[in-house]
């Protein structure tokens, strides 16, 4: 059961480079998330989809992108890093929200911008 | 006032002990809440889920008291493997935004 799947797990970055983030989940699950969680704080909501094609931001969109093109696939793409994105990035995926579901987390990528 | 507040920490228990911790939350319109688990580095995962009173699952019971709007989680005869952070978690009613709190980490000592 491979659930959500996030890759790299590490990444450093010069800033103003670009990368992008992978998560992929094999569970059908309509709704995904990504979620940034700097040291010693919440989570994060940064953009989630409620299926293909369908994407919209969260409380802390800036300076990211994210793409919905399958059901399975939801990258985060960086633009132009800044020291700021440093932090760890999670991505989730859930069957429904409404608030009442249970959310499947990746492994998480943690990402250093120098 | 926060949206969801925790007790940071950290709360250093000997093994066997009993230990609570509470999460208030200011949004007076949210149903459900979650504790999530998240040890050193790594994903959150769920743990428990609370829609009405409370909800008991072995050791671990979490309460919601809807008046004072909070939610508490007991844990009681304490492991070494529960020594992890603690997270609550509302999500607001009609959307998508899920709070997260901070964390209440455990220390369980031997």
């Amino acid at each position: 059961n491979a659930g959500v799947t996030q890759t790299p797990k590490f990444r450093i970055l010069k800033i103003g480079q670009s990368m992008t983030l992978q998560c992929a989940q094999d569970m059908n699950h309509n709704y995904m998330y990504w979620y940034r969680q700097d040291p010693g704080m919440g989570l994060k909501l940064i953009y989630y989809s409620v299926g293909a094609g369908i994407t919209d931001k969260g409380e802390v969109p800036n300076g990211y992108n994210v793409s919905r093109s399958t059901t399975e696939d939801f990258p985060l793409r960086l633009e132009l890093a800044a020291p700021s994105q440093t932090s760890v990035y999670f991505c989730a995926s859930s069957y429904r929200t409404g608030g009442n579901e249970k959310l499947f987390f990746g492994s998480g990528t943690q990402l250093s911008v120098l | 006032r926060k949206e969801v507040e925790q007790d940071p920490g950290p709360f250093n228990v000997p093994e066997g002990a009993t230990v609570a911790f509470n999460c208030t939350y200011s949004n007076s319109a949210s149903q459900s809440f979650f504790w999530y688990r998240q040890d050193c580095r790594k994903e959150p995962k769920l743990l428990m889920s609370v829609y009405s009173s409370g909800n008991e699952d072995g050791r671990f019971t979490a309460q919601l008291n809807r008046a004072s709007q909070y939610i508490s989680l007991l844990i009681r005869d304490s492991k070494l493997s529960d020594s992890a952070t603690y997270l609550c978690v509302v999500p607001l009613t009609g959307g998508f935004k899920t709070i997260f709190g901070a964390g209440t980490r455990l220390f369980v000592k031997a």
